[in-house]
């Protein structure tokens, strides 16, 4: 299986802030990295898909990146909004058994 | 709009097995991937299977000696059973669809359930 770690486990930045989240993949992935945010009692939500294309609808403070080694990837939120508060998850799409990262849970300072 | 609906017992018996279906509305599930997902605090989000085409299925090798999903497609539904439960299983269960594949973005997630937690005890 593909293991994938995020770091780090959790931040405490301010509103306006600009928020940096990264996932580690344990192999090459090429871009197939998504990024999700879960908020209280909601299931996960879409915020990126193939490392850098944005989901429909969601805002464009939210902005993802890969890197070279096709194992490094970047989520990185712009002007922080109260509504961003919640849990940020990576996801690997390349192979199956699907997995995802352990989660950054974003909380307000 | 796409739109799924889990539903199911919320408390199991160990030993005995986890039923849950998922109802879509809004897409036919002849076309794309779909998936049941779970959540649990000990082990995060972990993929279980996928279902595709009349009923093609690909499952987690580390459930795959106990689980099954079907679909119906009449009913444009489908569905994951997993046997022999223990505590372990206890979560909420998301299913989710995947779009069909593309070379280009690879396979995610982009409409889920809004989940259904699973007890297991006795």
């Amino acid at each position: 299986d593909i293991q994938m770690t995020q770091s780090p486990s959790s931040l405490s930045p301010s509103l306006g802030d600009r928020v940096t989240i990264t996932c580690r993949a344990s192999q090459r992935i090429g871009d197939y990295l998504n990024w999700y945010q879960q908020k209280p009692g909601n299931a996960p939500k879409l915020l990126i898909y193939a490392a850098s294309t944005l989901q429909r609808g969601v805002p464009s403070r939210f902005s993802g990146s890969g890197s070279e080694s096709e194992t490094d990837f970047t989520l990185t939120i712009s002007n922080l909004q109260p509504e961003d508060f919640a849990t940020y998850y990576c996801q690997q799409g390349y192979s199956t058994p699907f997995t995802f990262g352990g989660g950054t849970k974003v909380e307000i300072k | 709009q796409v739109q799924l609906q889990e539903s199911g017992p919320g408390q199991v018996k160990p030993s005995e097995t986890l039923s849950l279906t998922c109802d879509v509305s809004g897409a036919s599930i002849t076309k794309s991937y779909w998936s049941w997902i779970r959540q649990s605090p000990g082990k995060g989000l972990e993929w279980i299977g996928y279902i595709y085409d009349s009923g093609s299925t690909t499952y987690n090798p580390s459930l795959k000696s106990r689980v099954t999903m079907s679909m119906d497609t009449l009913k444009n539904r489908f569905s994951v059973r997993l046997r022999s439960v223990t505590a372990a299983d206890t979560a909420v269960y998301f299913c989710a669809r995947s779009p069909e594949f593309d070379i280009l973005t690879g396979y995610y997630f982009d409409h889920w359930g809004q989940g259904a937690l699973v007890t297991v005890s006795s």
